[in-house]
């Protein structure tokens, strides 16, 4: 069965960086892309970015570009997000999911930026 | 950006009740539309694709309709387990966006 499994809660100080990977298994991997969205605290849902699994094309959100970096590692079938320069604004449960409709989605991580 | 709204905001209904919740796009997107269900705590789950598409294993009183600017998510039968907050998503153009939530509450 498909799953997406991500790393484990994480609590940054401001201005550094977070990397959250995010293990696909159950699929082919290369064939289907990897969403990333966050959602702060009692707010909605936050639409990063997107990888191509099969050539690492990205697109990002305007808004997150130049701190947001999209990978995968085709080897393992995992994809990370990292962001740097980390503001208390980016406290937020970051998700993956897979491709552009998210049929499925891990089960979040806990990023906390505080001093 | 395409920016998309939903109405309504929230709403309260009763088990059995048949719910609606509509989402609008700023501009055109064809059907390239998603909903999403959220329970606290949980990560969204998949329930509709290009507009009227079920996911796989989503039961049938999920439906969705629309094309264009307009699209409609239609519960026929509200289920204790439906209580959750519902998100459209298009995903025709980058930045893919969201809606800003509905919550289905217990009347």
């Amino acid at each position: 069965q498909v799953q997406l499994v991500q790393s484990g809660a994480e609590v940054k100080k401001p201005g550094a960086s977070v990397k959250v990977s995010c293990k696909a298994s159950g699929y082919s991997f290369t064939s289907y892309g990897i969403s990333w969205v966050r959602q702060a605290p009692g707010q909605g849902l936050e639409w990063m970015g997107w990888i191509s699994a099969h050539n690492g094309n990205t697109k990002y959100a305007q808004k997150l570009q130049g701190r947001v970096t999209i990978t995968t590692e085709t080897s393992t079938s995992t994809a990370y997000m990292e962001v740097r320069n980390l503001r208390s604004d980016d406290t937020a449960v970051y998700y993956c999911a897979r491709d552009w409709v998210g049929d499925y989605w891990g089960q979040g991580t806990l990023v906390i930026v505080s001093s | 950006d395409i920016q998309m709204t939903q109405s309504p905001s929230s709403l309260s209904a009763s088990v059995g009740d048949r719910v609606t919740i509509t989402c609008r796009a700023s501009q055109g997107i064809n059907n390239y539309l998603a909903w999403f269900q959220q329970k606290p705590g949980k990560a969204p789950k998949s329930l509709i694709y290009a507009a009227s598409n079920l996911q796989s294993g989503v039961p049938s009183k999920f439906s969705g309709s629309g094309s264009g600017t307009d699209f409609t998510l239609t519960i026929s039968s509200l289920q204790p387990e439906d209580f959750a907050t519902y998100y459209c998503q298009q995903y025709n153009s980058y930045p893919f966006t969201f809606g800003p939530g509905t919550t289905v509450d217990i009347k």
